[in-house]
């Protein structure tokens, strides 16, 4: 079955600093790749996909994501943090377009000033 | 464009009662999911409805049940609630097109089971 792991509960990083949030996937052919972003007592919002193509992603609010094949990895990035950040990260998957997304637990990430 | 309409916000019951939330999605938007949220289990999909279609299914128990409607809104039902029912409740909708953008989610629904 597939399954999708965050390995960091939480990520503190200082405002200005760059991020990486982990995601790693168990998954059998190529699979259809997310992350969200979810803020305290809100739904969640869709940061970038990743179905097919160049394997570096663009997304909303400067985050991008690079899919690695070889490491079954889709990590987010963003070169530097703002206050406005802090929130909780979602990666996801589904196998394929009529298939269920399933969630990783989740990442939260903690902003200093 | 309106975004996906969940109601109500907040919602307590008493174990034993039974609750139905309801689910609006973008207009357009063919496949509606429902998922719990809590704390410890993280996201858990619970199931998908596409054309009024039950089209996937997670691994809840039968008190966990849900429709759509022509219009595509959704309603999901559970019965004889427990404390461990205590959730947000999400759905979220798509175009049913492959996903092609993703899912749009809804705030939420609040249940409390007291």
């Amino acid at each position: 079955a597939q399954s999708v792991t965050q390995p960091d509960i939480h990520i503190t990083v200082s405002e200005g600093a760059s991020l990486e949030l982990r995601c790693n996937y168990s998954y059998g052919a190529t699979p259809y790749l997310f992350w969200y972003v979810q803020s305290p007592g809100q739904g969640l919002q869709l940061l970038l996909k990743y179905f097919s193509g160049d394997t570096l992603v663009q997304g909303i609010k400067g985050f991008e994501a690079e899919f690695k094949r070889s490491q079954s990895s889709f990590n987010l990035r963003k070169p530097s943090v703002h206050w406005s950040d802090a929130a909780e990260y979602f990666c996801a998957v589904g196998e394929n377009r009529d298939d269920k997304i399933i969630f990783g637990k989740g990442t939260r990430l903690h902003i200093l000033p | 464009k309106a975004g996906v309409t969940q109601t109500p916000r907040y919602l307590i019951k008493t174990r034993g009662q039974q609750v139905t939330l309801s689910c609006s999605p973008i207009s357009g938007h063919r496949s509606v999911s429902w998922y719990q949220q809590t704390p410890g289990q993280g996201l858990q999909f619970l199931f998908e409805y596409f054309s009024e279609t039950q089209r996937n299914k997670g691994n809840f128990p039968g008190r966990f049940s849900g429709r759509q409607f022509s219009n595509s809104r959704s309603e999901m039902n559970v019965s004889t609630l427990e404390l461990g029912d205590s959730a947000l409740y999400l759905c979220a909708s798509s175009s049913g097109r492959g996903r092609d953008y993703g899912y749009t989610f809804g705030s939420g629904t609040r249940l409390t089971v007291v």
